[in-house]
């Protein structure tokens, strides 16, 4: 167990449809970062927040934004979803917001657009 | 631009041989390199990782690594290979400055008996 909980575990919906990914980062850390893991696409860098900031962005469609709240959860909005939105989605954790920082996973939300 | 390959999709090795999981990157400045370690159903888990000084890294559950800056490679060995390693291995390289980590595609390992 990372100490990184994310919820849900599993999420079902239907394209054109609108859904929210939430992450508790383990206790302490003050960076969030998502990433997204699909058979096409491997393990793809969405955003990184520091501290309620955000300090990094990758491969994240317009359709697609996060946030960070004073208690350090993170939430992920993916809109208008297509059925290429199907994948797992790994919120990660850490400390500080030096790469040298060990990122701690979650377990992931599996999501499915039908 | 960065980028990190592995250039074995998959790769099976009996248990009790040993293992080499090949990783190559590209990066202008000297990397931040990572591996971890994939279970199914399951998130990621740091095995080692390399930001500088000796070139050989020992990480947990008995693998090791290696950092050839002339090859640009930083491969995974085990000597040993127990069942339970079968799982998919991530090599990645962490962008200083951009704050975010680039993953190669993975490898997954299998293990027979």
């Amino acid at each position: 167990d990372s100490g990184v909980t994310q919820t849900p575990k599993h999420l079902i919906t239907a394209t054109g449809q609108r859904v929210t990914l939430r992450c508790s980062p383990r206790s302490g850390d003050l960076s969030v970062y998502w990433y997204q893991q699909s058979l096409d696409q491997g393990l793809q860098f969405l955003i990184h927040y520091y501290n309620g900031e955000e300090r990094a962005k990758g491969n994240i469609l317009e359709r697609f934004s996060a946030q960070q709240f004073p208690d350090l959860h993170s939430e992920l909005n993916l809109s208008s979803l297509e059925l290429g939105d199907s994948a797992l989605y790994f919120c990660a954790s850490s400390v500080d917001v030096g790469m040298d920082n060990e990122q701690f996973f979650g377990p992931g939300t599996r999501l499915t657009v039908l | 631009a960065q980028s990190v390959t592995q250039p074995d999709i998959h790769i099976t090795v009996s248990e009790g041989a040993s293992l080499e999981l090949r990783c190559n990157y590209s990066y202008g400045a000297t990397p931040y390199l990572f591996w971890y370690v994939q279970s199914p159903g399951q998130g990621l888990q740091l095995l080692l990782k390399y930001f500088s000084g000796d070139t050989l890294v020992q990480g947990i559950k008995g693998f090791e690594a290696e950092f050839k800056r002339s090859q640009s490679s930083f491969n995974l060995r085990k000597p040993s290979v127990h069942w339970s390693d079968a799982a998919e291995y991530f090599c990645a390289v962490g962008v200083t400055g951009g704050f975010k980590t680039i993953f190669g595609a993975g490898t997954r390992l299998f293990v027979k008996a």
